[in-house]
């Protein structure tokens, strides 16, 4: 069965700098990697949505595939304190209609 | 964009009792789904409906029944709750598999 792992687990950076996060999957073959923000509080907000080797924007969010790797990334350009949460990366198997969720990784971003 | 709203939001039950979470969506999804998250798994899916009157299991059903009585709403009955199941639920509609809207959790714990 598909397995989904993120790194790190947690992560600090400062308000403006760029911050990195990483997924590897288990299936090559996966066709829907999706990341999700989730505050405290809050359900979980799709962010970036990819379904092909290459980049994907939306906003200050990025997404970078490489199925080759078994890896898709999130890049979060000038991080603000309000995107302080945990991102959730979601991997799709072709065949599968089922989202495999990561473990997270918790973003604080110090003014 | 989809409202998905569950009660209650916090929930403190005994070992051996029995507790109902409930959603409700108003965005005439045909497909709701249960999920829980624990720390180090992400999300695991316990139990999905394709519409009213059905239930289907997800990949941790055990312990975990579920009702869908009317297109909006869609519960989750632990007969017996247990402390493993103390847990942070999530329920989500969506329709076709493609997006699934996410509510805000319900935060359980079975002392």
């Amino acid at each position: 069965q598909q397995k989904v792992q993120q790194s790190p687990e947690s992560l600090t950076v400062s308000e403006g700098a760029m911050a990195s996060l990483n997924c590897t999957f288990s299936d090559g073959t996966s066709n829907n990697f999706r990341w999700y923000r989730q505050h405290s509080a809050k359900g979980l907000e799709v962010l970036v949505s990819i379904f092909s080797d290459g980049e994907k924007e939306e906003g200050r969010f990025t997404a970078h595939l490489n199925r080759a790797n078994l890896h898709v990334s999130l890049h979060i350009r000038e991080p603000q304190p309000s995107d302080s949460a945990v991102y959730l990366c979601a991997v799709r198997s072709s065949g599968s209609w089922q989202l495999i969720f990561g473990s997270g990784t918790q973003l604080t971003v110090m003014p | 964009e989809a409202a998905v709203t569950q009660s209650p939001r916090n929930k403190v039950a005994v070992t051996g009792g029995k507790v109902t979470l409930s959603c409700n969506q108003t965005n005439n999804h045909n497909n709701m789904y249960w999920y829980r998250q624990d720390t180090g798994h992400g999300l695991r899916l316990i139990h999905y409906s394709y519409g009213a009157g059905s239930t289907e299991k997800g990949d941790i059903p055990d312990g975990y029944k579920a009702s869908r009585p009317s297109q909006e709403n869609f519960s989750l009955i632990l007969e017996l709750a247990t402390p493993s199941q103390t847990s942070v639920y999530f329920c989500a509609s969506g329709e076709g598999h493609y997006e699934q809207y996410f509510g805000p959790g319900t935060r359980l714990t079975v002392l």
